[in-house]
């Protein structure tokens, strides 16, 4: 069975940093392309930033660009969301998603997601 | 602002069918047959009911269908049961001179 779960969300300060983390198992982490995308309280979906199989290529939405990085660990099956500056407007659930395979840009699996809240 | 317009919401009674639209332009739903649908209950994490326009994933009903014209693409759910109701999300690939994704702003539908 395909599981992804999120860990590391939580309370911090306008400015601070967080380091977000997705395990994953039930399937070969290696050979899948992997997302991180956000749901505001109340709001609507988000897409934040996408890392090939390899990690070999990442790309990030302008709002995060410059602020958060991807990367993934294919030996421990495990892929992070490393974010800095943190802002009141980064305030949200954040998903790691699957590409599913042979598709693109479609997510087939997600977690069950990380509050990320960011406040005085 | 999302990228992608949607109606903020639908209804309909069991057993009809209804289409939900999601508006783009022509660099993004326009351009590219890789809208996606996603069907999101409260308080869970999203699904994939429709990908790359009209593909349903395994496991998803056949009452569930994808089509396109020009920007806007629909969703059209038949034969709508209790456990439909949901939010749905459409996705679209929105790369030009750079990767880009962009989700519209969600439908809420209600079965009556």
């Amino acid at each position: 069975e395909v599981q992804l779960v999120e860990s590391g969300g939580g309370l911090v300060q306008p400015g601070g940093s967080l380091r977000l983390s997705c395990a994953a198992s039930g399937f070969t982490f290696s050979s899948y392309e992997m997302n991180w995308v956000r749901q505001a309280p109340g709001k609507g979906l988000e897409w934040v930033s996408y890392i090939s199989s390899s990690g070999s290529t990442i790309y990030y939405a302008d709002s995060v660009k410059g602020r958060f990085t991807i990367s993934r660990d294919n030996a421990k099956n495990s892929l992070y969301l490393q974010m800095n500056s943190l802002r009141a407007e980064d305030t949200a659930v954040y998903y790691c998603a699957r590409v599913k395979g042979g598709s693109w840009i479609s997510f087939d699996y997600w977690g069950q997601g990380t509050l990320v809240t960011v406040s005085s | 602002q999302s990228a992608l317009t949607q109606p903020a919401s639908v209804s309909g009674s069991p057993g009809q069918s209804i289409t939900i639209s999601c508006t783009g332009t022509s660099s993004d739903v326009g351009s590219y047959n890789l809208v996606s649908w996603y069907q999101q209950h409260p308080g869970k994490a999203p699904k994939l009911m429709i990908y790359e326009g009209s593909k349903r994933p395994s496991g998803v009903s056949n009452r569930f269908s994808g089509s396109k014209s020009g920007n806007t693409a629909s969703l059209t759910i038949s034969g709508l049961q209790a456990e439909d109701e949901a939010d749905y999300y459409c996705c679209s690939y929105a790369g030009s001179s750079t990767f880009n994704v962009v989700f519209g702003g969600g439908t809420k539908l209600t079965v009556l």
